[in-house]
């Protein structure tokens, strides 16, 4: 499915310490997305990028930072995880003209911040 | 901002029934509308997308429909079946800036369960 793999599948962490979570993704879509979700809040955006190195902030960054040196790899950094980062993690990508620009999205990673 | 809403937030149903799910955004300002379905503990599953300019979409027996002027979408399942229980998600794709990136804007979802 668009050939996006997350990794790691689970993670637990202690609070302070930074995390990184990677996708990655097989077919060079240019478009890519991290969202995170919570009961009761759903799916929110905290960041995308439109491009190697072009990223930018959706409505959740705080605390959270990105990189994108390759079209493949979409790198998100924790830099200081908290308890309230404890959440399930999605990566997605746009698909393409041909694909009604549908998105799809990643199994996911589930962080646990202790 | 754009916000979406599903109702109801969860819905029990007999096995065999017809059930419709609701989705509302506030700014009609969209580029396609998709709808996903969602297993405990999975990832999102695309089930059908409907672009700005189409009415509906059909997937054997799912069909869903879009209203933009009135802000709204519906996702219909026949024939309801066990294996049909999961939450189901509507996501608009919205504009982020006017230099044209995009984004999906979730509503909350509606948790089904298909009783046998």
């Amino acid at each position: 499915d668009a050939g996006i793999t997350q990794s790691p599948r689970h993670k637990v962490t202690e609070t302070g310490t930074p995390v990184t979570l990677r996708c990655h993704q097989t077919e060079n879509h240019r478009y890519m997305y991290w969202y995170r979700q919570d009961p009761g809040h759903g799916l929110r955006l905290i960041h995308y990028s439109y491009g190697v190195k072009d990223t930018d902030k959706g409505e959740v960054s705080d605390g959270y930072s990105v990189s994108r040196s390759k079209t493949e790899d979409f790198l998100l950094t924790l830099e200081s995880a908290t308890s309230s980062q404890t959440s399930v993690y999605f990566c997605a990508i746009r698909g393409r003209r041909e694909e009604n620009y549908g998105y799809t999205f990643g199994s996911g990673t589930r962080l646990t911040v202790v | 901002k754009q916000e979406v809403t599903q109702i109801p937030a969860a819905l029990s149903v007999p096995e065999g029934e017809n059930l419709v799910l609701n989705c509302s955004f506030t700014d009609s300002a969209i580029y396609n509308l998709q709808w996903f379905r969602q297993d405990p503990g999975k990832g999102l599953t695309s089930l059908l997308l409907i672009q700005s300019s189409q009415r509906e979409q059909t997937s054997g027996r799912l069909n869903a429909s879009l209203d933009k002027s009135s802000g709204r979408s519906t996702l219909y399942i026949a024939a309801s079946q066990p294996g049909d229980s999961a939450t189901y998600l509507c996501a608009a794709c919205t504009s982020i800036t006017q230099g044209g990136s995009e984004k999906l804007v979730f509503g909350k979802g509606t948790k089904l369960t298909v009783n046998p």
